[in-house]
């Protein structure tokens, strides 16, 4: 089964620019998970979708947006780029642990890392 | 909401020998699970451990190995006889037994001595 993608791996954009980053979860995930990890500050949450809602939402400011598609497949959206958003953006994909139970983990895919210049 | 917190930004391991990582947590929930993620150089993060807030008894999945104390909402990782390709980030990870989120402490970079 083939793992969580995700493109591009690698985006380096200006200060004020948007980007859209992509995400194709693991076949049968309907949860995908979306998180910042810079160095020092480990993984910070920004959202999660499940069958095209958004389910949990982190404190991010409003910059930061993302959808899900029918596939399950998710985008995520940054407006108005700073400085400080330069970092990997990680999708994780899992199945609903309401079935499937609260011990399963996320899968991880290679993220993508943005650099705002 | 819950903290995860790992206080050991880096630490070094002699090949072969065992080496600890430390990971504390805040909650007030009575169910919920615990975890290990390992994310080496430029590679995708993977599981390593899982323990279960309601089983007494602590995970192991062959070199690793976990010390879970509840009351001290505490939970270390122990690898023992250490390799090359264990190097790596590591991340102690928090879940509800409600919901989908995942918490995640800041991370331990082990570099594995030859």
């Amino acid at each position: 089964k083939a793992g969580v993608t995700q493109t591009p791996r690698y985006l380096i954009k200006t200060r004020g620019q948007q980007v859209t980053l992509s995400c194709s979860p693991i076949s049968g995930h309907r949860s995908v998970s979306w998180y910042q990890q810079t160095p020092g500050q480990g993984l910070q949450f920004l959202f999660e979708y499940f069958s095209e809602t958004q389910r949990n939402k982190g404190n991010f400011p409003g910059r930061f947006s993302g959808r899900q598609f029918s596939n399950s497949r998710s985008e995520m959206n940054v407006s108005t780029l700073e400085l400080g958003d330069s970092a990997l953006y990680l999708c994780a994909s899992s199945l609903d642990p309401r079935t499937s139970g609260y011990q399963e983990t996320q899968y991880f895919g290679p993220g993508t890392r943005l650099l705002v210049l | 909401a819950q903290t995860v917190t790992q206080s050991q930004p880096e630490m070094s391991v002699q090949e072969a020998e065992t080496v600890t990582l430390s990971c504390t947590y805040d909650t007030s929930e009575s169910d919920y699970y615990l975890f290990w993620y390992k994310q080496p150089p430029s590679r995708q993060m993977i599981l390593v451990i899982r323990q279960e807030a309601y089983k007494q008894q602590n995970a192991t999945e062959n070199r690793f190995s976990v010390n879970f104390q509840k009351a001290a909402k505490s939970f270390s990782l122990k690898i023992s006889d250490s390799q090359l390709g264990d190097a790596a980030m590591y991340f102690c990870a928090y879940r509800s037994g409600t919901g989908n989120q995942f918490y995640f402490g800041t991370g331990t970079s082990l570099t594995v001595i030859p």
